[in-house]
């Protein structure tokens, strides 16, 4: 089975702090995503990957870096946390794009509170 | 710009009753159209992909189907227990890295 792993399911930071949120998956795939869910707005996409050292911006990448140095960790950064990032943050992976049968699979979910 | 509609937004029915979710989206020109599930505080389970060149899948009492012409698809489950309660997602997969994601239906199958 296709495993993503997001390292921190629960986080408190305070405004201003930096906060990084690391994901890895198992299964060799090219692309990599975060996104980010929200009561009324659904799933937004922040970043995404789709090779090492790659990386495109999503819907809503204001606020936010990402950084992929080996194909299996795809890491979010806020480099400077305010309360409106409050959110779920969802990592996600797929095999490369171009394929109709490329299924993506979810980590469960890290939640972040700023305080 | 392609948007992906859920209707209703949320639903209850009696265990062991069948049920059908709907999905709508406005570009016909996609890749596929995946099915998910999510349970409260989790993250999102991949139950069904449909590629654009196909018109349905079926995995155990899910049944998923894909009318390109028409932009929808529909999620049947058969038989529906309370463990099935859930918030289910459609995602439209368009060229390139695009998904659009529904907003989902969250189902609540009473015992």
């Amino acid at each position: 089975d296709v495993k993503v792993t997001q390292s921190s399911r629960y986080l408190v930071k305070r405004t201003g702090e930096k906060v990084f949120l690391e994901c890895v998956q198992d299964m060799d795939h090219e692309n990599m995503f975060w996104y980010r869910q929200d009561p009324g707005l659904g799933l937004r996409l922040i970043y995404f990957s789709y090779d090492v050292k790659m990386k495109e911006k999503g819907d809503i990448p204001e606020g936010y870096s990402v950084s992929r140095e080996k194909k299996e960790r795809f890491s979010l950064i806020l480099e400077s946390a305010s309360t409106n990032q409050t959110s779920m943050y969802l990592c996600a992976s797929s095999l490369d794009t171009g394929g109709a049968g490329n299924t993506i699979y979810f980590g469960e979910g890290s939640w972040l509170t700023v305080v | 710009k392609q948007e992906v509609t859920q209707i209703p937004a949320a639903l209850s029915v009696p265990e062991g009753e069948n049920l059908v979710l709907n999905c709508s989206f406005t570009d016909s020109a996609i890749y596929n159209l995946q099915w998910f599930r999510q349970d409260p505080g989790k993250g999102l389970t991949s139950l069904l992909l449909i590629q654009s060149s196909q018109r349905e899948q079926t995995s155990g009492r899910l049944n998923a189907s894909l009318d390109k012409s028409s932009g929808r698809s529909t999620l049947y489950i058969a038989a529906s227990q309370p463990g099935d309660s859930a918030t289910y997602l459609c995602a439209v997969r368009r060229g390139g890295f695009k998904t659009i994601f529904g907003a989902g239906t969250r189902l609540f199958v009473k015992a």
